[in-house]
């Protein structure tokens, strides 16, 4: 079964600095990876997916992440935080068979930019 | 504009009661789901279709209900409200296989339900 840990509920941050939420996976089978982000009293939308090729993927509003297999993790990153970036982001893991992507969500965690 | 709809945005009920969350895409999207989400519990999966016609369970599936009679529409029923299904309600949808675009959830804006 695929799990996802993300390993920080809360990440506080300045504005302008440098952040990264961190997220773990496990799996038995090879898998697609996404980082979402939800804004206070949204739905959630895509940041950035992981599918083949390159490890590190780059998405929406400045944000990247890498895809470590050895370490089975995704880490997302961005080099300077906005005030604007205040908002809960997920992590998640899928296996994608028969042509459906059926997604499992990581905790969250939540990331607050302090000016 | 295109997206999943879902209705009612606000939902109070009391323990028994019964009620259905509407989902409803215009984008032709095969794949259908609902999630919930929980303080400190992400999202998790509650059923799921593949088409009309064809549903599954997810995670959390004890407590609901789900049909797809349409491409568009996969409504959640709750037949016997419980407190424990207090939570925000996410669907989300995605095309079949294709390219990337299969891969992509959209998701609506929620449906926060209070059960007393």
């Amino acid at each position: 079964a695929q799990s996802v840990t993300q390993l920080d509920s809360q990440v506080p941050v300045f504005e302008e600095a440098p952040v990264e939420l961190r997220c773990n996976y496990s799996s038995s089978v090879s898998v697609y990876l996404f980082w979402y982000v939800q804004y206070p009293n949204q739905g959630l939308q895509l940041l950035l997916k992981y599918l083949s090729g390159s490890t590190l993927v780059k998405g929406i509003n400045g944000f990247e992440a890498e895809f470590n297999k050895s370490q089975t993790s995704f880490h997302l990153r961005k080099p300077s935080v906005h005030i604007s970036d205040t908002a809960e982001y997920f992590c998640a893991v899928s296996s994608f068979s028969g042509g459906y992507n059926k997604l499992i969500f990581g905790a969250g965690t939540r990331l607050a930019v302090h000016p | 504009n295109a997206g999943v709809t879902q209705t009612p945005k606000f939902q109070v009920l009391k323990t028994g009661q019964s009620m259905t969350l509407q989902c409803a895409q215009d984008m032709n999207h095969e794949y259908m789901s609902w999630y919930r989400q929980d303080p400190g519990m992400g999202l998790r999966l509650i059923h799921y279709s593949v088409g009309a016609g064809i549903t599954d369970q997810g995670e959390v599936p004890n407590g609901y209900n789900v049909s797809r009679s349409t491409t568009e529409d996969f409504p959640l029923r709750l037949l016997s409200a419980a407190p424990s299904q207090t939570s925000v309600y996410f669907c989300a949808s995605s095309p079949r296989t294709g390219g990337e675009g299969a891969n992509v959830l959209t998701f609506g804006a929620g449906s926060r339900l209070t059960v007393l």
